[in-house]
Parts: structure tokens; C-alpha cells; sequence
């Protein structure tokens, strides 16, 4: 149990262009999803917590017009990331808590890069 | 506020080698500890936690003691393998502090093990 998904797991864009990114719970209801950006031999950063049904809450520094958020569902999460450019390549990493409060399951990862 | 913080890396090992990965936190209540683990190119997978003060989470061979008397939780296997070979990620959440499960991380320490 306790599978999270992400779609796609590898993307390429050109400038300016939007991307959207899927994260799914399969086995379980996410009451909250946490969406991460991670850079190379880094942590992870968090971006924003995203509830079912409400607006999401983004970090200091995340610019919420750029990196939106829907939680459409209690298995769905996306996040959107608008007019894209090449300081937005990174590695987006949602996770979901749900089964067991206090822990997040991590889905695998997308490879964003903008040419 | 809350932190966490891991030895730096990289740990280089051979094979069947004794592992000690060092993690030691400040948190304002009484929080969760994690371990999670990172294989190249892949999201986060938990390793093991405790939720309280001298518990053991213990997992694929690694364990971790929530020591509280010296804020620690250093990650330890007695004997390990190439496909060991990943990053290690140290983590709290810490209800008081971080309302909606919210995860700290550490650093990271990558490990390679030889064969």
C-alpha cells in the first residue's frame, strides 16, 4: 500500500510554454499533498501543501502565479508551472499523507527541463 | 525554529562495512523521526521512523534510535551492500511547530559502497 504517482516523469519544454504535473495517491485518500522542487545533490525544498478542496498553501519565496496548484481530489493533485524558463529545470517531487498522519509517501519524481 | 542535521557525504564504504550516518535536531514539541532514502534518479522512499523518545525504527537492516536525551537518530546497518549504495535523507515533523504533517529535512548524505 501507499503507492504515489507522478505523471510524466520526464518532461521537456520550450520557454514560455506551461507544463502540469500529475500526482496521484493510488491505494489511499490524500488528505494533504506536499509538492518539492530538488536541485541537484540537494534536499528537498518545499514549495507548497495543497488540502482537498481548499487553496494551497505556499512557501516564502514560492510565487504562487507561477507554480499553481489544484487539488481537485483526494487522490489528485497537479501542479502547473506557468511560462516556464530554464532556472525552473529541476526535479518536482509531490508527496501525500493520509494513511498514517505524521508520514509522507513519496511519489518518484519528474525531470522538468526547459530549453 | 525546527532543523535538522545530518554528516555530511560523501560516505564512501566497501562492501560488509559497519554504517553510521550521523543525524542530530532541535524541534520545539515532540516530533516524528524519519529516514528516507533516495536511489539515483527516483523520489523518496521511507526507510524507517519512531515516533517517540527511545523507540526503535528498525528496516532492510538499518535501524535508528530516538534518543531524545541527545536529539539524535543516526541511522546505522552492520553490514552493507553496493545496492546500498544511495542518498540518505534525516527528517522530523513536528506537530507543534509545523501544522499539516510538514517534513524538515536534512542535507542528505549520498553513499557509495564498493564492492
Amino acid at each position: 500500500g501507499a503507492v504515489v504517482s507522478q505523471h510524466p516523469s520526464w518532461v521537456i519544454c520550450k520557454s514560455g510554454t506551461s507544463v502540469k504535473i500529475e500526482c496521484r495517491s493510488l491505494d489511499f485518500q490524500a488528505t494533504t499533498m506536499f509538492w518539492y522542487r530538488q536541485f541537484p545533490k540537494q534536499s528537498l525544498m518545499l514549495m507548497a501543501t495543497s488540502n482537498e478542496g481548499s487553496k494551497a498553501t505556499y512557501e516564502q519565496g514560492v510565487e504562487k502565479d507561477k507554480f499553481l496548484i489544484n487539488h481537485a481530489s483526494l487522490t489528485l493533485s497537479t501542479l502547473t508551472v506557468t511560462s516556464a524558463h530554464p532556472e525552473d529545470s529541476s526535479f518536482y517531487i509531490c508527496s501525500a499523507t493520509g494513511l498514517a498522519p505524521d508520514t509522507q509517501y513519496f511519489g518518484p519524481g519528474t525531470r522538468l527541463t526547459v530549453l | 525554529g525546527d532543523s535538522v542535521t545530518q554528516m555530511e557525504g560523501p560516505v564512501t564504504l566497501s562492501e560488509e562495512a559497519f554504517l553510521t550516518i550521523n543525524c542530530t535536531y532541535t524541534a520545539t514539541g515532540y516530533p516524528s523521526l524519519f529516514w528516507y532514502v533516495q536511489y539515483p534518479g527516483e523520489g523518496l522512499q521511507l526507510l524507517l521512523k519512531a515516533t517517540k523518545a527511545d523507540d526503535k525504527g528498525s528496516n532492510k537492516g538499518f535501524e535508528a534510535t530516538y534518543r531524545k536525551e541527545t536529539t539524535s537518530f543516526h541511522l546505522e546497518k552492520g553490514s552493507v551492500q553496493v545496492s546500498d549504495s544511495a542518498v540518505y535523507f534525516c527528517a522530523l515533523s513536528d506537530p507543534l511547530y509545523n501544522q499539516g504533517g510538514k517534513l524538515i529535512f536534512g542535507q542528505g548524505t549520498e553513499l557509495s559502497v564498493k564492492p
